[in-house]
């Protein structure tokens, strides 16, 4: 069964800095590309990034572009979101999401889903 | 503002049909055969219902089914039930290597 624990939210100062942890289990972790998505309370879901399986290709939205880094440990089975500069806007549920199959690329569609966890950016 | 447009809201009656729009242009909808639609309900992991425009995921009703037209895709919902109510969402890849939403609909079953 595949898992994805997400860990790490909580509160965080405007210009501060966060760090998510997403423990994967269930799959080959290090076959599958990942991604990122965050939810505002209350609100529709917007993507945030997206790595592949090796780390060699990294993308992100242009709202957190500069400011936000995706890495992965695939000894670990474990994907990470460094959040620095942090902004209001930024508050939002964030998933942890494994990409699933597609016949046109990697970064197409999110076949499974953390419970996320809630980032607040509040002085 | 989501890039990509749903209607905020549709409503059916058990045993009936709909459908949820999902508009976009060229760079995302109409240019890629990369559309996912995704089911949400409250306090709850988005769920894959659709991917590929038409594709279902093993484990996915075949009462959800997907389509696209020119920048347009469509989910169409049959023989509803009352465990569909629930908020639905569009994707797509987007030419430059980032994906998009829709806003996200809300589907109540009457």
């Amino acid at each position: 069964e595949v898992q994805l624990l997400e860990s790490g939210g909580g509160l965080g100062q405007p210009g501060g800095s966060l760090r998510l942890s997403c423990a994967a289990s269930g799959f080959t972790f290090s076959s599958q590309a990942m991604s990122w998505v965050r939810q505002t309370p209350g609100k529709g879901l917007e993507w945030v990034t997206g790595i592949s399986p090796g780390s060699s290709d990294k993308y992100y939205a242009d709202s957190v572009k500069g400011r936000f880094t995706i890495s992965r440990d695939n000894s670990k089975n474990t994907l990470y979101l460094q959040m620095n500069s942090l902004r209001a806007e930024d508050t939002a549920v964030y998933y942890c999401a494994k990409m699933g199959q597609s016949s046109t690329g990697w970064l197409r569609n999110f076949d499974y889903w953390g419970q996320g966890t809630l980032v607040t950016v509040s002085s | 503002q989501s890039a990509l447009t749903q209607p905020a809201s549709v409503s059916g009656s058990p045993g009936q049909s709909i459908t949820i729009s999902c508009s976009g242009t060229s760079s995302d909808v109409g240019g890629h055969n990369s559309v996912s639609w995704y089911q949400q309900h409250p306090d709850k992991a988005p769920k894959l219902l659709i991917y590929d425009v038409t594709n279902r995921p093993s484990g996915v009703s075949n009462r959800f089914s997907g389509s696209k037209s020119g920048n347009t895709a469509s989910l169409t919902i049959s023989g509803l039930q009352a465990e569909d109510e629930a908020d639905y969402y569009c994707s797509s890849y987007r030419t430059g290597s980032t994906v998009e939403f829709g806003g996200g609909t809300k589907l109540t079953v009457l």
